[in-house]
């Protein structure tokens, strides 16, 4: 199985901040990644596709890169509704798996 | 509006069955690949199954293989689960979501739309 490593497990910052989390594959899986937005009880929501493609209705402060191993969601500008937990996703090769999270918290 | 609501959740003993239900709106069902997600209490995602628009082709993550099945009814718009033989690290809220395709440069494979989750109990 390929495993899904995010960092940091948390961070804190304030809002107008940008920042950057990094999902590192455990072997190469080209641009085959998303990146989900997850707040406390609601279901995820799909941020981006295909490593650095916008999912339908994502505002631009989100982008993503990368490819191969390493990839990063990059989240600019920080307003309180960005604060959750993001996740990324391998869907390169079956199991599908999830990193465990990174949880952006108000500083 | 596109929109996937999960039912059939609930409290059952270790061994038991349950089917989950998902109804499809607003959207071809029948077009897309469709997938079940779950998430243990204060857990990571885990995705469990998907299934092909046809239902040719089905897979699972190892943990639930020769005890789980998807399927679904394209006529009904309506993607199911049927969970057997249920332990204790099966409790979790279980997702519907759409998409699921190997290797899609779509977005409809990268599972863009969610249901809102159904609470799987597995506890006696």
């Amino acid at each position: 199985d390929i495993q899904m490593t995010q960092s940091p497990s948390s961070l804190s910052a304030s809002v107008g901040d940008r920042v950057t989390i990094t999902c590192r594959a455990s072997q190469g899986i080209s641009n085959y990644l998303a990146w989900f937005q997850q707040k406390p009880g609601k279901a995820p929501k799909s941020l981006i596709y295909a490593a650095s493609s916008f999912q339908s209705g994502v505002p631009s402060k989100f982008s993503g890169s990368g490819s191969g191993t390493d990839f990063t969601l990059t989240i600019s500008s920080l307003q309180p509704e960005d604060f959750a937990t993001y996740y990324c996703q391998q869907y390169s090769s079956y199991p599908y798996t999830f990193g465990q999270g990174t949880k952006l918290e108000i500083k | 509006e596109v929109q996937l609501v999960e039912s059939g959740g609930g409290l059952v003993q270790p061994g038991g069955s349950l089917r989950l239900s998902c109804a499809a709106s607003g959207f071809t069902f029948s077009s897309y690949w469709m997938s079940w997600v779950r998430q243990a209490p204060g857990k990571g995602l885990e995705w469990v199954a998907n299934i092909k628009q046809d239902g040719s082709e089905k897979y699972y993550v190892d943990s639930v293989k020769g005890r789980f099945t998807i399927s679904r009814d394209n006529a009904k718009n309506s993607l199911f689960l049927q969970m057997n033989s249920l332990r204790a690290e099966d409790t979790a809220v279980y997702y519907c979501a759409r998409g699921g395709r190997l290797r899609s440069g779509w977005p409809w494979d990268a599972f863009d739309i969610w249901g809102q989750g159904t609470m799987v109990t597995v506890s006696s």
